[in-house]
């Protein structure tokens, strides 16, 4: 079974930090990876989404790296704002006999100080 | 492009109720799953349709059922209202198996 993990839980920084959120899972049988961002009590926003033969993508001040044979993505977040405060979620895309599916992480909650 | 969009955002109902959830994907997209979020759980997967066909189904009561229609437009049902039921029920739509889901803003239920 599929198990995704997110380090740390929580995490504050003063603006204008770099930072780096990690995301590992235990099968590597993925198809891609994606990191979403979560404010309060909203849907997700798709940030990217890396396939299983990709080793990184970039949008922004964003980078996500993924590392399918350690089970291991990174999402660096350059000179954090404010606005980038919320939950960050990554997510799996499992190879399956039929179908499709993520299984998703438990959520890294970033605050970003002014 | 329109996105994915969920109705209604927000429903309370009584414990024994049953509830209707709708989700209308990205034109285009025929595949359409649903989660359930809660803060004791996180996000879990409840199933996917794809072309009117469940394809996939996570580990929940048979009170959870949904169907999808040849619009591509999906609906999930909860019968038997219980209190754990309350929680953010998200939409996902997707072009196909690994290419990468757009959520909804999801509806909130709260059962009393």
């Amino acid at each position: 079974k599929q198990e995704v993990t997110q380090i740390p839980a929580a995490l504050s920084v003063p603006e204008g930090e770099n930072l780096v959120l990690n995301c590992s899972f235990t099968d590597s049988a993925i198809y891609n990876l994606q990191w979403f961002r979560q404010d309060p009590g909203k849907g997700l926003t798709s940030l990217l989404l890396i396939q299983s033969s990709q080793r990184e993508q970039t949008s922004g001040r964003l980078n996500a790296s993924l590392d399918k044979s350690s089970g291991r993505s990174t999402l660096y977040i350059a000179a954090s704002q404010p606005g980038d405060s919320a939950t960050y979620l990554c997510a799996v895309s499992e190879k399956k006999s039929s179908g499709d599916k993520l299984t998703f992480g438990t959520g890294t909650r970033l605050a970003v100080r002014p | 492009k329109a996105g994915v969009t969920q109705t209604p955002r927000y429903l309370i109902k009584t414990r024994g109720q049953q509830v209707t959830l709708s989700c209308s994907p990205i034109s285009g997209h025929r595949s359409v799953s649903w989660y359930q979020q809660t803060p004791g759980q996180g996000l879990q997967f409840l199933f996917e349709y794809f072309s009117e066909t469940q394809r996939n189904k996570g580990n929940f009561p048979g009170r959870f059922s949904g169907r999808q229609f040849s619009n591509s437009r999906s609906e999930m049902n909860v019968s038997t209202l219980e209190l754990g039921d309350s929680a953010l029920y998200l939409c996902a739509s997707s072009f196909g198996q690994g290419k990468g889901y757009t959520f909804g803003s999801g509806t909130r239920l709260t059962v009393v």
